[in-house]
């Protein structure tokens, strides 16, 4: 079974841009979250979606934003890039919402210049 | 603000070895602790969760202690493995929904 995929692996982006990253949940997963990574920072809860509806939302500025397709399939979009947004961002898909156990993506690392 | 707070930041020890790491929350309202195993370039993979009315819980060299009135809990990696070498993190929820993390240990084997 494929684990959580999770595209581009790598982006380079300059302040002000926006980006759009995609998350491919396991097969059967439902439900996918996102994270942000930072050495400063940690680990932190961005969005929950499932059933195609944000469920759940953490601490960060509304040009985080994301979506939810009918496959399960998540983009999250980051408008207006700030240096401070430069991080790996993780997606991670369970089986539904509020599934304990979550199943993460390698990432996509975001260096905004 | 950090709602579960981890420590050491980082540790070494000798092959057969014991890490410990330890963790503490304030929110009562968690009912949920994993711990989280991270090798560099990868996600983080599910290691080992407990629940508040269990006070051990063991898989294979990884255990898990529990002590729910200090709110606090902590992982021992029993006879420690080059392999072992990863950063960990605990975590806590309530049913399930948005993880906290805590920041972190990068424990290094020294064979």
């Amino acid at each position: 079974k494929a684990g959580v995929t999770q595209t581009p692996r790598y982006l380079i982006k300059t302040r002000g841009q926006q980006v759009t990253l995609s998350c491919s949940p396991i097969s059967g997963h439902r439900s996918v979250s996102w994270y942000q990574q930072t050495p400063g920072q940690g680990l932190q809860f961005l969005f929950e979606y499932f059933s195609e509806t944000q469920r759940n939302k953490g601490n960060f500025p509304g040009r985080f934003s994301g979506r939810q397709f009918s496959n399960s399939r998540s983009e999250m979009n980051v408008s207006t890039l700030e240096l401070g947004d430069s991080a790996l961002y993780l997606c991670a898909s369970s089986l539904r919402q509020g599934n304990e156990k979550l199943f993460f993506g390698s990432g996509t690392q975001l260096s905004v210049l | 603000q950090q709602q579960v707070k981890q420590s050491p930041q980082s540790l070494i020890v000798q092959k057969g070895g014991i890490s410990i790491i330890n963790c503490a929350y304030e929110n009562t309202a968690f009912d949920y602790f994993p711990w989280y195993q991270q090798f560099p370039g990868k996600g983080p993979a599910l290691l080992i969760a407990i629940r508040p009315d269990v006070s051990e819980k063991k898989e294979g060299r990884f255990t898990i202690s529990f002590n729910k009135s200090a709110k606090q809990f902590s992982l021992h990696i029993m006879d420690s493995q080059p392999g072992d070498s990863a950063t960990y993190f605990c975590a806590a929820s309530v049913l399930g929904y948005k993880l906290s993390f805590g920041a972190g240990t990068t424990v290094t084997v020294r064979a």
